[in-house]
């Protein structure tokens, strides 16, 4: 089963970008990479997913390295509501569904 | 209102009294997963589901049981609790595996006595 590595916990400062990096160096071509977020006293909730290409939506972007062994995770303009556990996994199709989460990357933001 | 429910939210038990987690979504999803979360090691999955009558065993599968006997519901069984299965449980459910997202339950915080 593919595995992620991410640092334990990062630190940003309010109103600015925030990259959370994820190494994935054993990737499938068919895995999907997806983060996820944990705020205190909840369940994870969904970020963002990507497969080759990056992505954005209204919470994140994601930038995929080329060879797929890395991605990160970038919030644009952190606030402290972005303060949390961040997850990132992989997914793949569909043989089975088996996911590791690992202990993912706490996010402390300083005002 | 699409969402996961989980029944107990909180639950206290002693040692070897058998108990169900319930777990129900209304989206029509396929696939339902448990994950057990404790201190320090993260989100761990315990069994997952990728259809009807379909289970399977993720990761810490020992001392639990689940069915999916009808799609919405996908409860956690534990016939004898210990103490060592103290712990946040998550349900999740997804339309699909690969590109499709997982929406979790709110959790049921388990303690064993």
């Amino acid at each position: 089963d593919a595995k992620t590595t991410q640092p334990n916990s990062m630190e940003s400062n309010e109103e600015e970008p925030v990259h959370l990096p994820c190494n994935h160096s054993t990737i499938s071509g068919t895995d999907y990479i997806h983060w996820y977020r944990q705020l205190p006293s909840q369940g994870p909730e969904y970020v963002i997913h990507g497969l080759t290409s990056n992505v954005n939506n209204r919470m994140a972007s994601l930038a995929i390295a080329e060879d797929r062994k890395s991605s990160t995770l970038i919030l644009h303009r952190a606030t402290l509501r972005d303060a949390a556990v961040y997850y990132c996994i992989l997914r793949d199709v569909p043989r089975d569904d088996k996911i590791i989460f690992g202990k993912g990357t706490r996010l402390h933001i300083l005002p | 209102e699409a969402q996961v429910t989980q029944n107990p939210r909180y639950l206290i038990t002693v040692t070897g009294k058998k108990l169900t987690v319930t777990c129900s979504q209304n989206m029509n999803h396929e696939y339902m997963s448990w994950y057990r979360q404790d201190p320090g090691l993260g989100l761990r999955q315990i069994y997952y589901s990728m259809n009807v009558e379909v289970t399977d065993k993720g990761d810490v599968p020992e001392g639990y049981k689940v069915s999916r006997k009808e799609k919405r519901n996908f409860p956690l069984i534990l016939e004898s609790p210990s103490p060592n299965q103290t712990s946040l449980y998550f349900c999740a459910s997804s339309y699909g595996t690969g590109g499709y997202e997982q929406y979790f339950g709110p959790g049921t915080r388990l303690t064993v006595t």
